[in-house]
């Protein structure tokens, strides 16, 4: 596509509950990455993935958090039991390789956990 | 670990003032330095990079260079426009592919 899309824009859930958030990125990009940004922060790294697999997942704050990419394109990102501190916007980016800084960015997911 | 140190806004300045946001970092080996920009209800946007000492980014007017010596990399402009309000990030990626970020700086111009 023209641009890395996220789905949905806007998240409610309740505490306890499963989210899975999507990401699509730009046509050809092999590398994608998942940033969260908290209100008044800057974007969190979360997991770098390069094709297919996860090359750095060492920004996922806990097990409940799981990102999977099966076709080297679309990504997911799958919260386990919500908590209220996850609540924030969450940002996919991707660009042409691991060696390129052109990120695009997508326009986040904002996740409310109630 | 590594971080990145950005002067608190919200930064309010009139069309036409010079504009300097600073940002300090921490970090281990050669960072390579960015600034991004978020505009009101937009993605975060790529405004410019230096990945080695001395280098300076430009765009749009803007400008940054990474002083290694005092671990710098300001940002400037010398004539800022309403159209620049946006809120400013500071990054860094020391090879990990992962980018690190300050917390922002939000710019708001006035006519």
């Amino acid at each position: 596509g023209a641009g890395v899309s996220q789905t949905p824009s806007n998240k409610v859930t309740e505490k306890g509950k499963y989210v899975e958030l999507r990401c699509d990125p730009i046509s050809g990009h092999t590398a994608l990455y998942w940033y969260r940004q908290s209100l008044g922060q800057g974007p969190e790294f979360l997991i770098y993935f390069q094709g297919t697999g996860a090359a750095d997942d060492s920004g996922l704050p806990n097990d409940r958090f799981f990102a999977v990419r099966p076709e080297g394109s679309v990504s997911t990102l799958k919260i386990q039991r919500t908590e209220r501190g996850d609540s924030a916007v969450y940002l996919c980016a991707s660009s042409q390789g691991p060696n390129n800084y052109g990120y695009t960015f997508g326009s986040g997911t904002r996740l409310t956990v109630v | 670990g590594d971080s990145v140190t950005q002067m608190e806004g919200p930064v309010t300045l009139s069309e036409e003032a010079f504009l300097t946001i600073n940002c300090t970092y921490t970090a281990t080996g050669y960072p390579s330095l960015f600034w991004y920009v978020q505009y009101p209800g937009e993605g975060l946007q790529l405004l410019l990079k230096a990945t080695k000492a001395d280098d300076k980014g430009s765009n749009k007017g803007f400008e940054a260079t990474y002083r290694k010596e005092t671990t710098s990399f300001h940002l400037e402009k010398g004539s800022v426009q309403v159209s620049d309000s946006a809120v400013y990030f500071c990054a860094l990626d020391t090879g990990r592919r992962a980018l690190t970020f300050g917390s922002g700086t939000r710019l708001q111009v006035q006519p």
